[in-house]
C-alpha cells in the first residue's frame, strides 16, 4: 500500500512570496489534515478535511493560508505571503474515518525556509 | 484546560541500555493515547496506540507504553535500545468530546542512543 505522498520536499523563498504544497492521501482515505511543525515543537493542526468538506479549520491563519481538497483526493495548501515565522515542516495526514479510533498516517512533510 | 507534556527534550542513552520516555496529559475528559517516532526527515510513523483494555500496550520495533489514569501519564518504554532507535518521539493524544478526530502532540523527545 502506497503511503501519503508530498511534495516538494523542500522549499526556499523569500518573505512575502507564496508558496503551495501538494498532498496525495492513501488511496480511500476520507480524512485529510494538514499540520505545521515549528522546529523544537510537536506538529500542530491547522485544517483537516472529510473528503472534499472542511471539518475543522481554526488553527488555520486564514489571512495568508488557504487549503482545497479537489474532488475529495488530493489536496493543496496555500501561503500567500509567506512571513519568517512560517518556515517549518508541513506534514499531511490521513485517515479513514472521523472516528476517535482513526490512525493517522502521516507523509515525509515539505520543509519551508522563509527568508 | 486540555494539554500534552513531554517532561524530557532530549535523552542520552547507551546502546543496549533501557530507556523510558515520559508524557503526561491533563484532561477533564476520556483520552485515546498515542507515540508516534519520527526519523531525520521522514514523517511520522504510528508506534503504539491506547485505545481501551489492557493498560500495558505493545508496539512496534520492541517498544511497550503503560497507560495511568490515576496519573494522567503513558510513559514509553523499551529494555533494550539500539542505535538505530536514534530518534525524535511524539506523545500524542485525543480527547473525547466534541465529533471529530484531533491530535494534539507533546513538544517531543530527542532519543540519541550512544555506542
Amino acid at each position: 500500500e502506497a503511503g501519503v505522498a508530498q511534495s516538494p520536499r523542500y522549499k526556499i523563498i523569500e518573505k512575502r512570496q507564496s508558496v503551495a504544497f501538494w498532498c496525495n492521501p492513501i488511496s480511500g482515505h476520507a480524512t485529510l489534515y494538514w499540520y505545521q511543525q515549528i522546529l523544537g515543537q510537536g506538529p500542530k493542526l491547522l485544517i483537516q478535511f472529510q473528503n472534499n468538506g472542511v471539518v475543522d479549520d481554526s488553527q488555520l491563519p486564514k489571512d495568508r493560508f488557504s487549503a482545497e481538497r479537489l474532488k475529495g483526493v488530493d489536496s493543496t495548501l496555500k501561503i500567500q505571503p509567506a512571513k519568517l515565522e512560517d518556515s517549518a515542516v508541513y506534514l499531511c495526514a490521513s485517515g479513514t474515518t472521523l472516528g476517535f479510533t482513526d490512525t493517522q498516517y502521516f507523509g515525509p512533510g515539505t520543509r519551508l525556509t522563509v527568508l | 484546560a486540555q494539554s500534552v507534556t513531554q517532561l524530557d527534550s532530549q535523552v542520552p542513552v547507551f546502546e543496549e541500555a533501557p530507556v523510558e520516555l515520559r508524557c503526561n496529559y491533563s484532561s477533564s475528559v476520556s483520552v485515546y493515547l498515542f507515540w508516534y517516532v519520527q526519523y531525520p526527515n521522514q514523517g511520522l510513523q504510528l508506534l503504539l496506540k491506547y485505545l481501551s483494555g489492557s493498560t500495558l500496550v505493545k508496539g512496534i520495533n520492541g517498544f511497550e507504553a503503560e497507560f495511568n489514569k490515576s496519573q494522567t501519564s503513558f510513559h514509553l518504554r523499551k529494555p533494550s535500545v539500539h542505535i538505530s532507535d536514534t530518534a525524535e518521539y511524539f506523545c500524542a493524544v485525543r480527547f473525547l468530546s466534541g465529533g471529530y478526530n484531533k491530535l494534539i502532540f507533546g513538544a517531543g523527545t530527542r532519543l540519541a542512543v550512544h555506542p
